[in-house]
């Protein structure tokens, strides 16, 4: 199974709002509304930040939402803060009742 | 408050087996809600799912690691076990062992993560 596809990087200032994508296939992200994104900070364990492709989990911020078109997914930050800057990643159930990644996305807050 | 533990040997010798074990507090594992996974991440890469398991014992895995992995769940220790058969210098990385839902897969609580470097 192939990783799904993430942009390397995206940045933003404070304030603003940045938009993170993830491309699967009809075999993954497009097949299951089953879309989850995790933010890592640096030598920290990766924390759920949204499932179910657009849920957020008890203790997100509600400046962190999340959508999917098609074969893409994608997670939006608003109002974005200095402890935003960290790595994300998505991940999606596969119809091989498997789950794989997304390369992962480094957001900078500039 | 669930808390996942991982342990295991920091170094393995090529061609050797990668074996760790994850420990689990303030929750039982024998609940079929829930999956046992362990997840890792080669330094300075990309997070990888390796597989899960149900406590029933029905297993899952990653197609391009399947015939080198065996999951088990040990439900009196409340502990789960990551077997990595032939390991290569690829295999170093950081291992995670994390719960995920049955219903959605998502992996809520996870361990801090350990070391595993494969090595000569």
């Amino acid at each position: 199974q192939s990783a799904l596809t993430q942009p390397a990087s995206v940045s933003g200032s404070p304030g603003q709002s940045i938009t993170i994508s993830c491309t699967g296939t009809s075999s993954d992200v497009g097949a299951y509304n089953y879309v989850c994104w995790y933010q890592q900070h640096p030598g920290r364990a990766p924390k759920l930040t949204i499932s179910d492709v657009s849920e957020r989990p008890s203790g997100v911020s509600n400046r962190f939402s999340g959508s999917k078109s098609g074969n893409t997914a994608s997670l939006t930050i608003s109002g974005l803060q200095a402890e935003d800057e960290a790595d994300y990643y998505c991940s999606s159930y596969t119809k091989s009742n498997t789950w794989v990644f997304g390369g992962g996305t480094k957001l900078t807050v500039l | 408050q669930l808390y996942l533990q991982e342990s295991g040997p920091g170094l393995v010798r090529p061609s050797e087996t990668l074996s760790l074990t994850c420990s689990v507090s303030g929750g039982s594992i024998a609940n079929n809600n829930y999956n046992w996974g362990w997840i890792r991440q080669p330094p300075g890469e990309g997070l990888e799912w390796i597989g899960h398991m149900y406590y029933s014992g029905s297993t899952y895995y990653n197609p391009s690691l399947k015939s080198r992995v065996t999951m088990s769940v040990d439900t009196s220790k409340n502990q789960f076990s990551l077997k990595l058969s032939s390991v290569t210098a690829a295999d170093t990385a950081v291992y995670f062992c994390a719960r995920g839902n049955w219903r959605n897969g998502a992996l809520e609580y996870w361990g801090q993560g350990t070391m595993v470097t494969v090595s000569s």
